[in-house]
């Protein structure tokens, strides 16, 4: 099976500009999440979707970070506009139930989207 | 909220040395705790994991025990190798909704074994 795909795999843009994350999910996997980690420090939760619907998304940082899972499949994480502090790799993990606690529901992670404002 | 706390790094050790990276956690209730690992290009991939206390993971090699008593799950391996080079994160669950969880990671820590 394919594992969780995300898009672009580097992004170097400049303060002010606008960029979008795309994660595609493991097929089926109704709960998807969104982690980034900025240099040196925690990776840290942003959000949880449930099929389309935001479960949680008391990690997003301010309201320029905006997320989407039109249709429940795949998710974007737009960021407008781009400040210097939002540099970090962000990453993308599906789930086929919910909670990471949970037995038999590990979350699977993508390769990450490293993301670079200048 | 519940956090983790594990060593700063980087760490380096030549290959068949004996690895030790702590974590220690802070959490209400009986999370579970996981470690993660990223090699250099990928994804983060579950390490290995244990769901409540005296509980032992193990994988490839790697094992961490849950203590509550210390309330640590540090990572060991007794002889590494070149190829364990990589990030390895302490993680445990956390409740965040009515029906949700999610991960809390600590910052990480860089192991490079040379040959």
């Amino acid at each position: 099976e394919a594992g969780v795909t995300q898009f672009p795999s580097h992004s170097v843009i400049e303060k002010g500009q606008t960029v979008t994350l795309r994660c595609d999910p493991i097929s089926g996997h109704d709960n998807l999440y969104w982690y980034r980690r900025v240099m040196g420090k925690e990776i840290k939760f942003l959000l949880h979707f449930v099929k389309e619907s935001k479960q949680d998304e008391s990690g997003m940082p301010n309201n320029r970070f905006l997320a989407e899972r039109t249709g429940g499949t795949y998710s974007t994480l737009k960021v407008q506009p781009a400040e210097l502090e939002d540099s970090g790799v962000y990453f993308c993990a599906s789930s086929h139930k919910e909670g990471p606690g949970q037995n038999n529901s590990p979350l699977h992670f993508g390769n990450g989207t490293r993301l670079t404002v200048t | 909220g519940n956090s983790v706390t594990q060593m700063e790094g980087p760490v380096t050790l030549s290959e068949e040395a004996f690895l030790t990276i702590n974590c220690t956690y802070t959490a209400t209730g009986y999370p579970s705790l996981f470690w993660y690992v990223q090699y250099p290009g990928e994804g983060l991939q579950l390490l290995l994991k244990a769901t409540k206390a005296d509980d032992k993971g193990s994988n490839k090699g790697f094992e961490a025990t849950y203590r509550k008593e210390t309330t640590s799950f540090h990572l060991e391996k007794g002889s590494v190798q070149v190829s364990d080079s990589a990030v390895y994160f302490c993680a445990l669950s956390d409740h965040i909704s009515n029906s949700g969880y999610a991960l809390n990671f600590g910052k990480g820590t860089s192991l490079l074994v040379t040959p």
